[in-house]
């Protein structure tokens, strides 16, 4: 149980374009979806913290006109990224929280999309 | 102001020996604690955890160990074997919340 779907797992695009990363929880209600990004070598830095039906919650220094999140329903949260530029070239994986506290854990997480901005 | 840290950036192990992996952290509001295995371009895998009323948790060939009056806790992997390889961070969680502090990972090598 308490699987968490992150799609694409890859995308190459040029730069200016926006970009939707989709995260789903297949198999439980999210009521809180989180968004990291890693960069290479270093560790998952938290950028959002989503509550469905709610505005996101942005970590300092996180442009939130950038990186625009949406969670609509309990089981989908989306990230996208704005006018996309080679900087913004990294990692971004999602995070799903069960709301009722049945896991041990407390996040459970998608496999990651690759951004590439060419 | 990093609240987890790992201070070890890598660490390399012989097959069969075991693996001790160390994670800091300074929050003593933390009050769960654990530990994810990644591997490049994947998101991260729950390998274990341990609550602060514990001292020691143990799974398989992984135990997590926490001293609270260090403020430190320890993942041994024994013994070690070559997929293990990875990268391991520490995560940290207070209260009710579901907000998870991460380390910043250690890259374990495992050689045959």
């Amino acid at each position: 149980g308490a699987v968490v779907s992150q799609h694409p797992s890859w995308v190459i695009c040029k730069s200016g374009t926006s970009v939707k990363i989709e995260c789903r929880s297949l198999d439980f209600q999210a009521t809180t979806m989180f968004w990291y990004r890693q960069f290479p070598k270093q560790s998952l830095m938290l950028m959002a913290t989503s509550n469905e039906g709610s505005k996101a919650t942005y970590e300092q220094g996180v442009e939130k006109d950038k990186f625009l999140i949406n969670h609509a329903s309990l089981t989908l949260s989306t990230l996208t990224v704005t006018s996309a530029h080679p900087e913004d070239s990294s990692f971004y994986i999602c995070s799903a929280a069960d709301g009722m506290g049945r896991y041990i854990q407390p996040q459970h997480f998608g496999d990651g999309t690759r951004l590439s901005i060419l | 102001d990093q609240q987890v840290k790992q201070n070890s950036p890598s660490l390399s192990v012989q097959e069969g020996r075991i693996s001790i992996l160390n994670c800091d952290y300074t929050n003593s509001m933390f009050d769960y604690f654990l530990w994810y295995k990644k591997y490049p371009a994947e998101g991260p895998t729950f390998l274990i955890s341990i609550s602060s009323i514990k001292d020691k948790n143990e799974d398989g060939r992984f135990t997590v160990f926490l001293n609270k009056s260090a403020k430190h806790l320890s993942l041994h992997i024994v013994p070690s074997q070559p997929g293990d390889s990875a990268v391991y961070f520490c995560a940290a969680k207070r209260d009710a919340g579901n907000m998870l502090t991460f380390g910043g990972g250690t890259r374990l090598m495992v050689k045959p």
